[in-house]
């Protein structure tokens, strides 16, 4: 079955300074992953996948993603924090449903970021 | 940009009740699905939808869970006799060729 941990219940960073939120998979064949934010009281927003391609994956908000296949992680990374992306990060990987298409995500346990002044 | 719109955003329920939760799918997407979230859990997979049936549910997803889509634009998830460990978060979300989008979720208090 696919999966994904994330090792860190919660990342605290100064604002300005970069960040890391880290992600590891476990799948058979090649990886879907992707990155999802959750701000309070509010639904999941994508921010970016990885399919196929560079492994250096750009999304929203200034957030970008590295691959590696050899240390099986997808790393979300922003060169500078700001206050406003504290909230809870979630890595997910999706498994294709056989039946009728579609897709199904399974998401980690999440990472709460923190970005202090 | 278009949402996918989740009612109400929060209902409170007696335990042995049924409930409906109301999501209405961006209008183009052909995938349907809800998903869920205990307080301070993860986001687990409920039940995927396309083309009028379950293509794929989880070991949740037992007897006393249903999924309609009643009409044209309406997506609904329904517990019919609710137990406390029903209480939760509950997320739709739609795709089509395209990542998953989620609504805003109802939370779900079962008393």
């Amino acid at each position: 079955a696919q999966s994904v941990a994330q090792p860190e219940d919660q990342v605290n960073v100064a604002e300005g300074n970069p960040l890391t939120v880290k992600c590891t998979y476990s799948v058979s064949g090649n990886p879907y992953l992707f990155w999802y934010v959750q701000y309070p009281n509010r639904g999941l927003q994508f921010l970016l996948k990885y399919i196929t391609g560079d492994n250096l994956v750009k999304g929203s908000y200034g957030f970008e993603a590295e691959f590696n296949k050899s240390q099986t992680s997808f790393h979300l990374k922003k060169p500078s924090a700001l206050v406003s992306d504290s909230a809870l990060y979630f890595c997910a990987v999706r498994d294709f449903i056989l039946t009728g298409g579609g897709n199904k995500l399974t998401f980690g346990t999440g990472t709460q970021l923190k970005v202090e002044l | 940009e278009p949402e996918v719109t989740q009612t109400p955003s929060h209902q409170v329920t007696q335990m042995g009740q049924e409930v409906i939760l109301r999501c209405v799918p961006i209008s183009n997407h052909l995938y349907f699905y809800w998903y869920r979230q205990i307080l301070g859990q993860k986001v687990e997979f409920l039940v995927s939808f396309y083309n009028n049936e379950i293509s794929e549910k989880s070991e949740i997803f037992d007897d006393q869970f249903s999924v309609e889509r009643p009409d044209g634009s309406n997506f609904t998830l329904k517990i019919r006799s609710t137990k406390l460990e029903d209480s939760a978060m509950y997320f739709c979300a739609s795709n089509g060729n395209s990542p998953l989008h989620f609504g805003n979720g109802t939370r779900l208090t079962v008393t």
